[in-house]
């Protein structure tokens, strides 16, 4: 069990680019959950997918922002035309279908300029 | 709706001396409740959780926290804290029953805690 990985660990772009990220969550977990935490704020919820279904997308997931998590295993955050309101930290998570067990990767950090 | 409210954004303590955070929830259902730490730059770490039973849960680096019903609280608390516990520290609520078994977690706004030497 190596954890969640989270891939890059920093990210800085030009505003109007396109920007991926990679979380592999732990082989046996089968929800994936996306997270922002801006500076100050406490995380808050993306999407979630149990195995590759997308079941929930929070409302701050506007059309730029697109996951994936291709045959349910590792997801990408893709954020589109990237504003300068992107910044923020974006941290993935993962869990067994029956709860506890709810680990974070440790981030990525998107700065836009 | 559902909330969590962490009333003290910063706290400073003394090495030492003990410690209480302070978490208030609003949930409709039974709440799952969490504590995380969180270094500079870094993930999220599990402190402690409450689900059910015993309404005073030990957590790892010798923390412990106190479902009130009543009170909507979960207090962390500590009895003498270390310079390495400065960090910031969240309490969220989870969505893990009936229907709303989503595992979606709503966090509060963090309090950072500074330990003076």
């Amino acid at each position: 069990d190596t954890g969640v990985s989270q891939d890059p660990r920093h990210k800085i772009t030009k505003r109007g680019q396109n920007v991926t990220f990679r979380c592999d969550p732990i082989s046996e977990h089968n929800r994936l959950y996306w997270y922002r935490q801006t500076l100050g704020q406490g995380p808050e919820f993306l999407t979630y997918f149990q195995n590759e279904a997308q079941l929930e997308k929070s409302r701050l997931l506007s059309d730029r922002f697109s996951a994936e998590r291709p045959k349910g295993s590792f997801s990408t955050l893709e954020i589109q035309r990237t504003e300068q309101g992107d910044s923020a930290m974006y941290l993935c998570a993962s869990s067994p279908r029956t709860f506890p067990g709810y680990t974070f990767g440790s981030g990525t950090r998107l700065t836009v300029v | 709706a559902q909330s969590v409210t962490q009333p003290d954004i910063h706290i400073t303590v003394s090495e030492g001396a003990s410690l209480e955070l302070r978490c208030n929830y609003s949930y409709g259902a039974t709440p799952y409740l969490f504590w995380y730490v969180q270094s500079p730059g870094q993930g999220l770490q599990l402190l402690l959780k409450y689900f059910s039973g015993d309404t005073l849960v030990q957590g790892i680096k010798g923390f412990e926290a106190e479902f009130k019903r009543s009170q909507s609280s979960f207090n962390l608390r500590k009895p003498s804290v270390h310079w390495s516990d400065a960090a910031e520290y969240f309490c969220a609520v989870g969505a893990f029953s009936g229907s709303s078994n989503t595992g979606k977690l709503i966090f509060g706004q963090g309090t950072t805690l500074q330990v003076k030497p």
